[in-house]
């Protein structure tokens, strides 16, 4: 187990539902971050979030919403997604920027 | 354009070997490089290097890095079948981690 916790561990939602992804830590990372991960492909970076302000957007499509409503918690709100973002999705922290980051198990989303 | 090579894509050794993986790169605002195990889920943290030709250990694992010709290399020595996993280098430029295709490592007993 990881000291960042992502739920849900799977999702598998159709393509007009509207869902919602999970991460939390209680390290006191004030950087948080979330990246794509495709079958035998390394992880992409999609978000970072410095202080609870949004830092990095990696031209991620407006059907992924990133949200961090204080510290410890990261959201990704997804609606209207397609077949091929099907992935695992992973968070991770970090004490700041540059220091290293520490990932979560994911959440593997299939969209139907 | 930013590029992370790692080499080789895959290999297989027999327990006991010493295996040398590869990580170059070319990326503009360069911080460190880091280095992380992945097996089933999430990326496991290894080393992050900073500073050109200071070797970092952890146990059987070692790393160094060049920051004049852009390289890295990890050292697994006296390998064990739980050292199996894909080992991914990543530079990082103020926090965007930006990751190689990673070697695929299968360590036989």
């Amino acid at each position: 187990d990881t000291e960042v916790t992502q739920t849900p561990k799977h999702l598998v939602m159709g393509m007009t539902n509207k869902k919602s992804l999970k991460c939390e830590q209680h390290m006191g990372h004030r950087a948080m971050y979330w990246y794509k991960q495709k079958a035998k492909k390394p992880p992409e970076l999609m978000f970072v979030y410095s202080y609870e302000k949004l830092s990095i957007n990696e031209s991620v499509p407006s059907r992924f919403s990133p949200e961090c409503p204080n510290s410890s918690l990261l959201n990704l709100h997804l609606h209207a997604l397609q077949p091929e973002d099907s992935a695992l999705y992973l968070c991770a922290s970090s004490q700041v920027f540059s220091q290293p980051q520490h990932f979560g198990d994911g959440t593997r989303l299939s969209i139907l | 354009e930013d590029k992370v090579v790692q080499s080789p894509l895959s290999l297989v050794v027999h327990e006991g070997d010493t295996v040398t993986l590869n990580c170059s790169y070319e990326v503009t605002n360069f911080r460190s490089l880091l280095w992380y195990k992945q097996e089933k889920k999430a990326p496991t943290f290894l080393f992050m290097l900073t500073s050109s030709g200071i070797e970092k250990k952890s146990g059987r694992l070692s790393s160094i890095l060049d920051k004049k010709e852009l390289f890295s290399i990890l050292n697994i020595t006296a390998t064990q079948t739980g050292d199996s996993a894909v080992y991914l280098c990543a530079p990082d430029s103020w926090g965007k981690l930006q990751f190689g295709a990673g070697t695929q490592v299968v360590v036989t007993p």
